[in-house]
């Protein structure tokens, strides 16, 4: 199947730096993607779909000017977390559907972000 | 989207088949029924779709009641393995790239007993 791959797969910051998390679609191309945080013990939350060549689309109450996002080619979009916060500690999570039309999501292994 | 309610939890032996429901009494007629899993500490991963007809794969069973309103996941021979959050996701049909994206509900953490 494809792979979805996520890098750095866990950081640690201090409280008011910023965090770039990048996923990549390893075998296939994705002119969206997805991403996700879920914090201890909760389900996932999307918190924005990123679209290659174009502005991200947030949920409502994700703020897009702490949550930048960067889809820069059709295998790689970027989450930057900025002036992180303790309270933005959570494990971050991008997906990827398959090929056109395909009914499948594709996720990556997950960046588990600490801020202290 | 229409919801979707699971146990929270559930137990297994080892090696015994495990059927994890799911209620979806609001499902519509062109909502198709997705199944992922996560294991610890790592990403979703899918495990089985379908619309109206049971479904197989090398992975798992999907049972689809009749009237749609409740599917069974179906794993034949539990392992140490299978230990997850198994969520079952309801999803319009495709309408562009836009409408992959899937609401989580809490899940049902699948524990297997050695």
């Amino acid at each position: 199947g494809a792979v979805v791959s996520q890098h750095p797969s866990r950081v640690i910051c201090k409280s008011g730096t910023s965090v770039k998390i990048e996923c990549r679609s390893l075998d296939f191309q994705a002119t969206t993607m997805f991403w996700y945080r879920q914090f201890p013990k909760q389900s996932l939350m999307l918190m924005a779909t990123s679209n290659e060549g174009s502005k991200a689309t947030y949920e409502q109450g994700v703020e897009k000017d702490k949550f930048l996002i960067n889809h820069a080619s059709l295998t790689l979009s970027t989450l930057t977390v900025t002036s992180a916060h303790p309270e933005d500690s959570s494990f971050y999570i991008c997906s990827a559907p398959g090929t056109s039309g395909s009914d499948t999501q594709y996720f990556g292994p997950g960046t588990r972000l600490t801020v202290l | 989207d229409a919801k979707t309610t699971q146990p929270n939890s559930m137990e297994s032996n080892e090696e015994e088949p495990v059927h994890l429901p799911c209620n979806h009494s609001t499902i519509s007629g062109t909502d198709y029924i997705h199944w992922y899993r996560q294991l610890p500490s790592q990403g979703p991963e899918y495990v089985i779709h379908g619309l109206t007809s049971n479904v197989n794969n090398r992975m798992a069973s999907l049972a689809i009641a009749e009237d749609r309103k409740s599917s069974t996941l179906i794993l034949h021979r539990a392992t140490l393995r299978d230990a997850a959050v198994y969520y079952c996701i309801l999803r319009g049909a495709y309408s562009g790239a836009g409408s992959y994206q899937l609401t989580f509900g809490k899940g049902t953490k699948l524990s297997v007993i050695p």
